[in-house]
């Protein structure tokens, strides 16, 4: 089973600052990215995709891939009390045969965004 | 558009008991994904379908599991026997294509077996 590990937190941040959020992944092979944002007690909701190295911005969020260091990132600028949740990374899954496209998702970082 | 509807929400019922789950993906999507997220192993995929074909299965825990996607539009997750260590909440996603296309969650089932 291919891995995907994040910090667990919980990250604590100020109003106002950055929030980074890292995720590692095993498989090499990996070409699509994502971040979902799951509050307590509801359903993941995708927030960013990424599928290039480099940065992809939408409004506050950041998604940062490096596929060298199997290395993707998540800042969010500005952070708000609403920020307070678990944070998934899902890698795709290539090296299984029978699901090439399955997601593997980290176990979340929680962050906490103090007013 | 709707987005993925689950149902029923929540789910309390005995050991031993046949529990069924639903899920109707959004229109248009071809992929369809269930996955059970406990404290201690996260989200797992249980198993998914493409164009109502069941792809890959191998996150089914044991036999008592079983899943059906009749057609485009519906797809169950049954357990038969329940145990109460299947508690859980199961979600259901779909996509328009798995892989590069992003995965949209439906609310969940909270299910408890007591």
């Amino acid at each position: 089973q291919k891995e995907v590990e994040q910090n667990s937190g919980p990250l604590s941040v100020p109003e106002g600052a950055i929030a980074s959020l890292n995720c590692t992944y095993s498989d090499r092979g990996s070409q699509s990215f994502f971040w979902y944002r799951q509050y307590s007690g509801k359903s993941p909701e995708l927030i960013m995709s990424i599928y290039s190295n480099g940065d992809k911005e939408d409004g506050r969020f950041t998604a940062q891939l490096n596929k060298a260091s199997q290395y993707v990132s998540l800042l969010i600028r500005d952070s708000q009390p609403s920020d307070s949740a678990t944070y998934l990374c899902a890698v795709n899954n290539p090296s299984n045969s029978n699901s090439g496209y399955a997601l593997n998702f980290g176990k979340g970082t929680s962050l906490l965004v103090t007013p | 558009d709707a987005g993925v509807i689950q149902s029923p929400r929540h789910e309390v019922t005995e050991m031993g008991q046949e529990v069924t789950l639903r899920c109707k993906p959004i229109s248009g999507h071809n992929s369809l994904f269930w996955y059970r997220q406990t404290m201690m192993r996260g989200l797992e995929l249980l198993i998914y379908f493409n164009n109502n074909v069941p792809i890959d299965d191998s996150g089914m825990p044991e036999d008592r599991f079983s899943a059906k996607m009749p057609n485009a539009s519906f797809s169950t997750l049954k357990i038969q026997p329940s145990e109460p260590r299947d508690s859980a909440v199961y979600f259901c996603a779909s996509s328009f294509k798995a892989g590069r296309y992003e995965q949209y969650f439906g609310p969940g089932t909270r299910l408890t077996v007591t």
